[in-house]
């Protein structure tokens, strides 16, 4: 059963405009959720982290909201380039567990 | 510089072969970890190590082998009863298993079976 849910497979954006990437829960001990950004045949980085006691983060270009009551995360990124293409993860956990992947979100930004 | 190396980068196995893929991290980090990635998948945890000398399994260790015999060395066996290996390998490590620790990640291995 998938704890971590990343229900939209791709995304289209154009050069300049905002990219919205979301991120379902289900698990209510998680407590740490990370968004991770992934190029073909190389490991993911880490782009952005969010604590369960905060709902919003930022860093630079890139923006995570929280929202606990709805189990839902999300990602901005605002302006998209188009060096933001690439597959972006959703990870959660808590407590002394390894980290849980959502299945990936591939973000396509148009020049 | 410090980082996680995974080696080789492709690997090629036959049918029937065990195959090891190897991990090495200088980070000093406690705890290391095998996630394996399908298309559409995303990534799966295979096994985790919090220290030196234990391990645990993950979502889907069968058909895998793993060994922590040092701090900076993870090494996964692919054996011949893991039906359907071919799949990108990501081995990580973390300062520790608290929630805030972020992973790092090694480039991965790339395993064929031919």
């Amino acid at each position: 059963d998938q704890q971590v849910k990343q229900n939209s497979p791709s995304l289209s954006v154009q050069e300049g405009r905002i990219s919205i990437l979301n991120c379902d829960y289900t698990n209510s001990m998680f407590d740490y959720f990370l968004w991770y950004k992934k190029y073909p045949a190389e490991g993911p980085t880490f782009l952005i982290s969010i604590s369960s006691i905060k709902d919003k983060n930022e860093d630079g270009r890139f923006t995570v909201f929280l929202n606990k009551s709805a189990k839902h995360l999300s990602l901005h990124i605002v302006p998209s380039q188009p060096g933001d293409s690439a597959v972006y993860f959703c990870a959660a956990n808590g407590g002394n567990t390894p980290l849980v992947f959502g299945k990936g979100t591939r973000l396509s930004v148009i020049a | 510089d410090g980082g996680i190396t995974q080696s080789p980068k492709y690997l090629f196995r036959k049918e029937g072969q065990n195959v090891t893929l190897s991990c090495e991290q200088n980070l000093n980090h406690d705890a290391m970890y095998w996630y394996r990635q399908d298309p559409g998948q995303g990534l799966r945890l295979i096994y985790y190590s919090q220290i030196v000398n234990d391990f645990q399994k993950g979502d889907i260790a069968e058909g895998y082998s793993v060994s922590r015999e040092k701090k900076e060395s993870f090494p996964l066996t692919v054996t011949s009863a893991q039906k359907n290996p071919t799949a990108f390998y990501l081995c990580a490590s973390s300062l520790g298993t608290d929630s805030f620790y972020g992973y790092t990640f090694g480039s991965g291995t790339r395993l064929t079976v031919v």
